[in-house]
């Protein structure tokens, strides 16, 4: 079935560093969706993607929807302490129901001040 | 303000002692889905409903039941909890413009 591969699984770094982490699948994507969750809550969606090749920013983040519809990027520049937490990648599953998402497994961010 | 509550946030019980775990929305979304989240497996669909007195299984449906009697409601029902159900639960409802889940603020059970 689909699957969602996110890379680094994690990542430790400097304040003021700049982030990049990916997302890849065996099939194509008609939207990608990238969640961040802070610790103790749920995930928030951050930024959505409907085009091959699409770049989006929404503050310091920049999302990339995937020329080959098969993989994702998201960036983060001048990281903060607050950018700390996980962050997903997501999907529709086209093996489910209309409406039901995959995620990939995240990318944990930690952030040294 | 546009949310989905759960209710509790944290539960801890015994095996086998019936719980229900809230979530109501205000937002009028249709579909509604319930996941839970455990460490090395992400985030893993339990349930979802496409509206009201429709539901249906998702991938890790065993041992829950769900009902969806009106629109903003959507609880999820554990008949006889066991310790593999220790997790972490999250409501979520989809907003069809964006194709995103709005997602509510987790309900951590442990069941001893």
């Amino acid at each position: 079935g689909q699957q969602l591969n996110q890379s680094p699984q994690s990542m430790f770094i400097q304040e003021g560093e700049d982030v990049s982490m990916n997302c890849t699948s065996s099939s194509i994507f008609n939207t990608w969706l990238w969640y961040k969750q802070d610790p103790g809550e749920g995930p928030v969606l951050l930024i959505a993607l409907y085009k091959a090749g699409e770049l989006t920013s929404n503050g310091r983040l920049t999302a990339q929807f995937g020329i080959t519809r098969k993989d994702s990027f998201l960036n983060i520049s001048a990281s903060i302490p607050s950018d700390v937490g996980i962050y997903f990648c997501a999907g529709p599953n086209y093996g489910g129901s209309q409406g039901n998402l995959i995620f990939g497994k995240g990318t944990k961010l930690s952030v040294k001040p | 303000e546009a949310q989905v509550t759960q209710n509790p946030r944290y539960l801890i019980t015994v095996t086998g002692k019936k719980l229900t775990v809230t979530c109501s929305q205000n937002m009028n979304h249709e579909y509604m889905s319930w996941y839970r989240q455990d460490p090395g497996l992400g985030l893993r669909q339990i349930y979802y409903s496409m509206n009201v007195e429709v539901t249906d299984k998702g991938d890790v449906p065993e041992g829950y039941k769900v009902s969806r009697k009106e629109k903003r409601n959507f609880p999820l029902i554990l008949e006889s909890p066991s310790p593999n159900q220790t997790s972490l639960y999250f409501c979520a409802t989809l907003n069809r413009e964006s194709g995103g889940y709005t997602f509510g603020s987790g309900t951590r059970l442990t069941v001893v």
